[in-house]
């Protein structure tokens, strides 16, 4: 592995189901991030965390959970899917104690669709 | 966060200097001018960020004005690999870095 890998690549999931989108990074980033970017916008931030065992809410939290056991893996859970979580989601991490802290590197994004 | 005004779609003939302009005039004294890009359906890329000085490297070149509320964000020899949406992002440096997308600018290299 080498950057951030993120699973599943698409998903077509029916309404109120449980999904979970995987997040794993090998380079040792103590920041994590899930954005969620509709057709035609910008990104929005979703959750982050900051180090392994925290997190934080972003600007369109309602809906989804995160939690950071490890530093690898930043999951990612819609507990109960609606069409509007229809999106295109991206997962990025930082290293924030470098000298190249703020900058972000993302995934390559999984696209799900809510029915 | 600052708020960023980009304008929304810009053409650059390959080859040619693209210049992509960004205003952020609510700019707060600590914090930073970040350039990423988008290349279609791929994830964002960071390309270059800085604080008051002009900042170069291999991608690009960010013009911070004196006042620093705008920039430009310079690809010195457009290719076609540089079309893309070029989002110009406000924010502090942090542990967690919670960024801002706008819309940004769609540029495009015309061969």
């Amino acid at each position: 592995i080498a950057g951030i890998t993120q699973a599943p690549t698409s998903q077509i999931l029916a309404a109120g189901r449980r999904m979970t989108l995987r997040c794993t990074q090998d380079m040792r980033h103590n920041a994590m991030y899930w954005y969620r970017q509709d057709l035609g916008l910008g990104l929005r931030l979703i959750h982050y965390s900051n180090t392994a065992g925290t997190t934080g809410k972003g600007e369109v939290p309602d809906g989804y959970s995160v939690s950071r056991a490890n530093t690898d893996d930043f999951p990612l859970t819609l507990a109960s899917a609606v069409p509007s979580q229809t999106s295109v989601y991206f997962c990025a991490s930082s290293d924030s104690a470098s000298g190249r802290r703020g900058e972000q590197f993302f995934g390559p994004g999984t696209r799900l669709t809510v029915l | 966060d600052a708020k960023t005004t980009q304008p929304p779609s810009m053409d650059c003939a390959e080859g040619r200097a693209a210049n992509l302009p960004c205003n952020h005039s609510t700019i707060s004294g600590n914090e930073y001018v970040y350039w990423y890009r988008q290349i279609h359906s791929q994830g964002p890329q960071y390309i270059i960020h800085g604080l008051k000085n002009n900042e170069t490297n291999e991608m690009a070149s960010l013009i911070i004005t004196e006042d620093r509320k705008s920039s430009t964000l310079i690809l010195p020899h457009a290719t076609l690999r540089d079309t893309a949406v070029y989002y110009c992002i406000v924010s502090l440096i942090q542990g967690a870095q919670k960024l801002v997308f706008g819309q940004g600018t769609r540029l495009t290299i015309n061969p």
